[in-house]
């Protein structure tokens, strides 16, 4: 049973595309998190949503705009791909919003040529 | 935001030695974390401390929670092959849904 699930795995595409990685919990959890991994492996939190809502938006361009259709789901819309956006996208949720630990989906691997 | 000083960077080891890494912060973090991550996969929790001075182990991994709040280790024993892969330590401060991850530090472990 796979508790965070994104889809795709991998993902190679040409810039100036937009693209969606989706994600998925069954943990029940209330909040979910995208964050961004870089080639040099350095985690940066994107966003956070908490029960369908917007709690933290890092400075990410307007280009980047996650969509939660319920609690058990975060997607991340990209459009008009950059180079630099190219990196290792990881889901993530934990139950509530302080102090609980995060568990990570497998991670998504974006190639913008 | 507060970012986490991860030390050491990487570590190369012969199989069974011990190895330790640490994390430190000029501010004081109220959760820490310690993640694994192996290649190809997403980080996976390994120990997670909520209480000052707190020492807390699962298996050969011991970490504890520094009496400051600013601070954090975690150390393996008795190391395998299968360590091999990146640590990264998290902190969470109080009332702050963002968690901050350190650089990560890369263990190689030689049989």
């Amino acid at each position: 049973d796979t508790a965070v699930s994104q889809t795709p795995k991998y993902l190679v595409t040409q810039m100036g595309n937009d693209k969606s990685i989706k994600c998925e919990q069954n943990l029940g959890h209330d909040t979910m998190y995208w964050y961004k991994q870089d080639s040099k492996k350095f985690l940066k939190i994107m966003f956070s949503y908490n029960n369908k809502e917007l709690i933290i938006n890092e400075t990410v361009p307007n280009r980047f705009s996650p969509k939660s259709p319920d609690k058990a789901h975060l997607n991340l819309h990209i459009n008009s791909l950059e180079l630099g956006d190219s990196a290792v996208y990881f889901c993530a949720s934990s139950q509530g919003l302080v102090g609980e630990t995060q568990y990570f989906g497998p991670g998504t691997r974006l190639l913008v040529l | 935001g507060q970012q986490l000083n991860q030390s050491p960077q990487s570590m190369f080891i012969q199989e069974g030695e011990d190895v330790s890494m640490n994390c430190t912060s000029s501010s004081i973090f109220n959760t820490w974390l310690w993640y694994k991550q192996d290649p190809g996969e997403g980080p996976v929790l390994l120990i997670a401390l909520y209480k000052a001075g707190e020492l807390t182990s699962n298996g050969r991994l011991t970490a504890q929670f520094g009496i400051t709040r600013k601070d954090s280790f975690l150390n393996i024993s008795a190391s395998i092959p299968s360590d091999v892969g990146i640590y990264f330590c998290a902190g969470r401060q109080y009332n702050n849904n963002d968690m901050r991850f350190g650089a990560g530090t890369r263990l190689t472990v030689k049989p």
